[in-house]
């Protein structure tokens, strides 16, 4: 099955900084790539994603980069804020059954 | 558009006891819909695959008899957690299929006494 990791599992910030959270993935059927933020005891939300396709997409200060050769992709954001501070789960899955595996997650805290 | 909702958001019961969740897609129809563990601090775990119409298909070493899934609807699945034990409090989310994305529902906080 998808083995996803991801790292680092912790990242502080200064406010107006950049974040980047890197995530690979195991499974070369994979193509569907999306980036969730989890604020604590909420669900996941949906804040962008990206598909095989594609190598970048970008929505305002939240972009994400895609190296299918490499199996990698990351998420930045750029000038934070301090609510973007929550945990990030990256997920891949593919077409066949759309079953997400997730990272383990990257606690951001963005200092003001 | 996208909207999951999950019923109840929090309950506690006595161990032995059985208890069910719903996940409904309000505005839309989802064929397939998920569900998901997670522990304090933990990532999601994927527990079963919901069909509408069929059987769900569990992930390995998830029990089908103690995590009974029905999707009886294209609106409505239905987790229950049977004979629960302490070891089976957690978060559990579901979540829908619709236009190659996954959206999650609430979540249910379970405490087993």
């Amino acid at each position: 099955g998808e083995n996803v990791e991801q790292h680092p599992s912790t990242l502080s910030v200064q406010e107006g900084d950049s974040a980047v959270i890197k995530c690979t993935y195991s499974d070369s059927a994979s193509n569907y790539f999306p980036w969730y933020k989890q604020e604590l005891g909420k669900r996941p939300q949906l804040i962008i994603d990206i598909r095989s396709n594609v190598g970048e997409k970008k929505d305002q200060r939240i972009a994400v980069t895609l190296n299918k050769t490499a199996k990698h992709f990351s998420l930045h954001i750029t000038e934070t804020q301090p609510e973007d501070s929550a945990v990030y789960f990256c997920a891949a899955s593919s077409s066949n059954d759309y079953k997400l595996s997730f990272g383990a997650g990257t606690t951001v805290t963005v200092r003001a | 558009g996208a909207v999951v909702s999950q019923h109840p958001s929090r309950v506690i019961c006595k161990s032995g006891t059985s208890v069910k969740i719903e996940c409904r897609s309000l505005d839309f129809q989802a064929t397939t819909m998920f569900w998901y563990r997670q522990f304090p601090k933990q990532s999601l775990m994927l527990m079963a695959t919901s069909n509408e119409g069929s059987k769900a298909t569990y992930e390995q070493g998830v029990e089908k008899d103690k995590f009974l899934i029905n999707h009886a609807s294209l609106t409505l699945s239905t987790l229950t957690v049977t004979s629960a034990h302490p070891e089976d409090s957690s978060f559990y989310i579901c979540s829908a299929s619709a236009w190659g994305a996954q959206f999650f529902g609430p979540g249910t906080r379970l405490t087993v006494l």
